[in-house]
Parts: structure tokens; sequence; C-alpha cells
């Protein structure tokens, strides 16, 4: 089965950021990769599906990269609303699995 | 638009058996370009995937899991459902149910149910 490990688990940081949080897949999953976005007490919400297409809605400020084995979601901006916990999903192949998950908090 | 509510005891005494249903309403269950997935999240922790099952019937089970899972669907109802037998208290979790994109090689959640927190008592 195919394990996600995301880096880092937590990430401070301020408004006008720029963020980058790392997801790895233990063995390649081509482009198979989407990216949720998790507020307290709430669904995740789908930002980012194949690795870097940005779902319908999603502010144009997150972006996705990577193929094979290493992914990165990056909030170009951070604004107020992004602060949540960042999930990375693979679906190369069942059984699916999600990352660990990345909190970005205030600094 | 699409809506997906999922419904649940709340409570489940350990060994017994939870089962959590998810009503969708807004679309039809019967579509070849999705699947219907249920994903668990224990308190403060991550998402776990627990299954997904086309409106065919066809089952895709977590390994972790396979062997206390029955993941079913309710057409005339537009309804799916999960059933999780002989629960103990790491079952505690809120169970979320979700669409899943499978068209074009996809197996992704769009659509997520806002979650029902079922806790396992001894």
């Amino acid at each position: 089965d195919i394990q996600m490990t995301q880096s880092p688990s937590t990430l401070s940081a301020s408004i006008g950021d720029r963020v980058t949080i790392t997801c790895r897949a233990s063995q390649t999953i081509s482009y198979w990769l989407a990216w949720y976005q998790q507020k307290p007490g709430r669904a995740p919400k789908l930002l980012i599906y194949q690795a870097s297409s940005l779902e319908t809605g999603v502010p144009s400020r997150f972006s996705g990269s990577g193929s094979g084995t290493e992914f990165t979601l990056t909030i170009s901006s951070l604004q107020p609303d992004d602060f949540a916990t960042y999930y990375c999903q693979h679906y190369n192949i069942y059984p699916l699995a999600f990352g660990g998950g990345t909190k970005v908090d205030v600094k | 638009q699409l809506q997906l509510q999922e419904s649940g005891p709340g409570l489940v005494k350990s060994s017994e058996t939870l089962s959590v249903t998810c009503s969708v309403s807004g679309a039809s269950v019967i579509n070849n370009d999705y699947n219907w997935g249920w994903i668990r999240q224990p308190p403060g922790k991550g998402l776990e995937w627990i299954g997904s099952i086309s409106y065919r019937g066809a089952t895709y089970y977590s390994p972790s899991l396979q062997s206390r899972v029955t993941l079913s669907v309710d057409t005339s109802k537009n309804q799916f459902s999960l059933k999780l037998n002989s629960v103990i208290a790491a079952d505690t979790a809120v169970y979320y149910c979700a669409r899943q994109r499978v068209a074009g090689r996809s197996y992704y959640f769009d659509h997520w149910g806002q979650g029902t927190l079922v806790t396992v008592s001894s």
C-alpha cells in the first residue's frame, strides 16, 4: 500500500507570506494527487486535483506541483481565511490514503 | 445544489455494530462518473479512508478495516450506508460521507457531508 507523508506537521506564518507544504508518496503515483483544506469543525474542501489542477471556485493563490513521489502545495500570499489544516491524498490505486496533515497557524 | 447528510447513532457500545447512512440530495447516486465514499477522522487526528462504493454496488475497502466494514447503496432512496462491526474505542471518530469523482482516472472527493461524530463507549 502507498503511504503519504506530509511536512511540516505545523507551519507558522504571517499574512502575505508565501507558504509551501510538501507531500511525499512511498512509491510513484504519477500525478494522481489531491489537496484538501480543513477548518476546525468543518468537512475537508477539495482545493487541487491531478497534482496541479485548481478546483472550480478555489482562489488562484493556491497552486500545486509535482509528480512521481514528491508534491507541493503553495499559497502565494497567505490570507486570513487560509489558516487551516491541509491534507494530501493519493489516488493512484486503491487503497486510497491521506497524508497526516499540515496545520498552518498564526506566527 | 449537491448535499450529503450523514445520520448516525451518536453513541455505540463496544463490540456492537456502527451504522451510518448518507442521504444525497441535488444529484442522483446513479452516475457512472462518481462513486460514494466514507472517510473518518478520530478527534484531533487526521483523515482515514474507509471505503468507496459505486451505484452498481462495486466496493473498495481499506485493508485495515476490510474485515469489519460493509458498504451498501440504496438507489431507490438515493442513499448509501456504512456498517462497521465489532467496534472498539479506537473507532470513535467523525464519519464523513463524500462524492468521489471516478471519471478520467480520478478517485478524489469533491463534495463532502458535514460529518457525524460516533463515540464508542465501554
